[in-house]
């Protein structure tokens, strides 16, 4: 059974980070695209960022200037069947709850989903 | 890429519900679609050409017709109630689309 468990969430300052982290089981992790997709509170899906099988290449959202493209980072290690997002300069606008998803094997959607972590960017 | 899904669709229970999701890319790319409930990660409902992932009942479908696609939900069930997204994918640079949602109430 695939499964995919995130943690790291939390509260956070603006101008904090924080690392999230995605534990996958059930599936050859390393054979799979990787994906980090968030809810802000009352709003619909947005993608985050993907990165290929050997974290050689990686993809982010750049769709306006809050963009979490330069702020965001994600990773991974197949060794650990893991799957990181590291988030600096935090804002306001990046809480949501962030969830970690398998990108299909024909690269065009999510296949399988984690639960979701909350972050909250709160002063 | 951009995908346009109405706000909301109601339906009685038993009867069909159609969820439309339009944009340009929808005349060579078929979207996936996740079903959300409360509180719940979105699950995938279907993908590619309409085909179901194992679990999803046979109640679901999806069809297209040009640039629009259309998530069919026969014989609604009090269950089905939740906010449902289309999403598409550029395959080249991977990058990824969702519609706005549609919150489908079954009265």
């Amino acid at each position: 059974e695939v499964q995919l468990v995130e943690s790291g969430g939390g509260s956070v300052q603006p101008g904090g980070s924080l690392r999230l982290s995605c534990a996958a089981s059930g599936f050859t992790f390393s054979y799979y695209w990787m994906s980090w997709v968030r809810q802000a509170p009352g709003k619909g899906l947005e993608w985050v960022a993907n990165i290929i099988q050997d974290g050689s290449e990686k993809s982010y959202v750049n769709s306006h200037l809050d963009s979490p493209k330069g702020r965001f980072t994600i990773s991974r290690d197949n060794a650990k069947n893991s799957l990181y997002l590291q988030m600096n300069s935090l804002r306001g606008e990046d809480t949501a709850v962030y969830y970690c998803a398998r990108f299909s094997s024909g690269r065009d959607g999510f296949d399988f989903w984690g639960q979701g972590t909350l972050v909250t960017v709160s002063s | 890429y951009e995908l346009t899904q109405p706000p909301s669709v109601s339906v009685s229970p038993g009867q069909t519900a159609r969820i439309a999701c339009s944009g340009d890319v929808l005349s060579k790319q078929f979207p996936y679609w996740y079903q959300q409930k409360p509180g719940q990660a979105p699950v995938l409902v279907i993908f590619k050409d309409g085909e179901r992932p194992s679990g999803i009942p046979e109640r679901f479908s999806g069809s297209s017709s040009g640039t629009t696609v259309t998530l069919t939900i026969s014989g609604v069930q009090a269950e089905d109630e939740a906010d449902y997204y289309c999403q598409v994918a550029d395959i080249i640079d991977t990058s990824v689309t969702f519609g706005g949602g549609t919150k489908l109430t079954v009265l």
